[in-house]
C-alpha cells in the first residue's frame, strides 16, 4: 500500500505570491496515475491535475504539476483569493488508489 | 454534460446495513471507471472501492463489508453497506474515473452517512 505524505501542513501567503506543494510517496508512482485535487469549504473535491502534470478541464495555467518516481510538486503562480483551500495528493497503484493528508493554503 | 446525483445517506445504527445510489447522466457508467470516495466532515478524503468495466478494488478497511455494483439499465451506480461502525460516519461521494489515469474526474455531491446509536 502506498503512503502520501504532503508537506507543508499549512501554508500561509498572500494574493500574488507563488505556492509550492509537496506529496512524496512511500514508493515509486507512474507518473500516468498521480494527481492534485483542490477542495473548498462545503464543496467536492475537484481535480486539478492528472498524469502529474495534465491540467483538467477549465484549470488556470497557473497551476502546474511536476515530478516523478516518489517526490511530486503542485506548483501555483500569482495565487489569487479563489486558491485558498485544500490540497490533496491522490496515486493509483494496482488495485490500490490512496491520498494525502492534505495541504491548506490560507491567507 | 457529466453529473453524479447521489442519495440513501442518513441516520442508520451501529451494526445496519445502509445502500447508497448515485445516478449518472452525461456518459454511460457501464464503460466508465466508477468510484466511492469518503471523507469524515472536517478530515482528508479516503478512497473506498472502484468498479470499472470488469474488475472491483476495495480498501482493506470496508473489504467484505462494502459492495459497490453498477445498475446500467438505469445508468446508476450503488454502493451496498453492511455491518456499519461509528468509524464509517462520513460523506460520501460518487465518483467518475478519469480513463487511463485512476485519477477521480467528476464528482457528485456527496451524502451524508451518520452511524449513531
Amino acid at each position: 500500500e502506498v503512503v502520501l505524505t504532503q508537506s507543508p501542513g499549512t501554508l500561509s501567503l498572500s494574493p500574488g505570491e507563488g505556492a509550492t506543494l509537496s506529496c512524496r510517496a512511500s514508493q515509486s508512482i507512474a507518473s500516468d496515475f498521480f494527481a492534485w485535487y483542490q477542495q473548498k469549504p462545503g464543496q467536492a473535491p475537484r481535480l486539478l491535475i492528472y498524469g502529474t502534470s495534465s491540467r483538467a478541464a477549465g484549470i488556470p495555467d497557473r497551476f502546474s504539476g511536476s515530478g516523478s518516481g516518489t517526490d511530486f510538486t503542485l506548483t501555483i503562480r500569482r495565487l489569487e483569493s479563489e486558491d485558498f483551500a485544500m490540497y490533496y495528493c491522490q496515486q493509483h497503484t494496482g488495485s490500490h488508489y490512496s491520498f494525502g493528508q492534505g495541504t491548506k493554503l490560507e491567507i | 454534460q457529466v453529473h453524479l446525483v447521489e442519495s440513501g445517506g442518513g441516520v442508520v445504527q451501529p451494526g445496519g446495513s445502509l445502500r447508497l445510489s448515485c445516478a449518472a447522466s452525461g456518459f454511460s457508467v457501464r464503460s466508465s471507471g466508477m468510484h466511492w470516495v469518503r471523507q469524515v466532515p472536517g478530515k482528508g478524503l479516503e478512497w473506498m472501492t472502484s468498479l470499472d468495466e470488469i474488475r472491483t478494488y476495495i480498501a482493506d478497511s470496508v473489504k467484505g463489508r462494502f459492495t459497490i455494483s453498477k445498475d446500467t439499465a438505469k445508468n446508476t451506480l450503488h454502493l451496498q453497506m453492511n455491518s456499519l461502525t461509528i468509524e464509517d460516519t462520513a460523506i460520501y461521494y460518487c465518483v467518475k474515473d478519469r480513463t487511463g489515469h485512476g485519477a477521480f474526474d467528476y464528482w457528485g455531491q456527496g451524502t451524508l452517512v451518520t452511524v449513531s446509536s
